[in-house]
């Protein structure tokens, strides 16, 4: 069980806009940025947003992250096949452990 | 460019030890906190634990607290895990990820290929 609550997957159609929730706490999303991570099938997991909504360099402005309290959301717009990955939030926890989502699976239909 | 390039994964039974290496290039190692990461089968991402730069500041997730030992060597621009006791639940694809960089801390910027480690009679 993960400390942070994902959705286990999420579809959507070429074109089309998504967005993946990601639950927690005041120990964790409640008092610390989020940040969110893609995972192509069969290769190590990518940094895809940091601070709740800032794109590293060489990410599409399709994608966009999203914080309120204890709650955050990563959102896709204009899908592409290739997005077709799992997606994992993850935050700072305050008893000083990274805790992470359980994961979405986005399936490009 | 950046590197992390893992090693000393593979077959273990339980109770026994393991130690894995992250060898990392590209950066001065020595400037950056690095974390292990893990990942069960078919499961999600697992933080496992953290270094500081120095080495001085040292977090373990609660299921490795007292059987895992995280360590580096900044001369040799290497990150270790030092890992005892092994349970069937320790399966997984354990990932170096470089941390604390231009993005900020506890967020991973550069992750290694993973190293798989298999605990089982």
């Amino acid at each position: 069980q993960s400390v942070l609550t994902q959705p286990p997957s999420a579809s959507g159609t070429p074109g089309q806009r998504v967005t993946i929730s990601c639950s927690g706490s005041s120990s964790n999303i409640g008092s610390n940025t989020v940040n969110w991570y893609q995972q192509l099938p069969g290769t190590a997991p990518k940094l895809l947003i940091y601070s709740n909504n800032q794109r590293p360099s060489g990410v599409p402005d399709r994608f966009s992250g999203s914080k309120s309290g204890t709650s955050a959301s990563l959102a896709i717009s204009g899908l592409q096949s290739e997005d077709e990955a799992d997606y994992y939030c993850a935050a700072w926890d305050d008893s000083l452990i990274v805790v992470f989502g359980g994961g979405t699976k986005l399936t490009v239909l | 460019q950046v590197q992390l390039v893992e090693s000393g994964g593979g077959l273990v039974k339980p109770g026994g030890s393991l130690r894995l290496s992250c060898a990392a290039s590209g950066f001065t190692f020595s400037d950056y906190y690095m974390s292990w990461i893990r990942q069960a089968p078919g499961k999600g991402l697992e933080w496992v634990s953290y270094i500081s730069s120095s080495g001085s500041t040292i977090y373990y997730a609660d299921s490795v607290k007292g059987r895992f030992t995280i360590s580096r060597d900044n001369a040799k621009n290497s990150l270790y895990l030092q890992m005892n006791s092994l349970r069937a639940e320790d399966t997984a694809v354990y990932y170096c990820a470089r941390d604390g960089g231009d993005y900020g801390d506890y967020i991973f910027d550069y992750w290694g290929q993973g190293t798989l480690v298999t605990v089982s009679s």
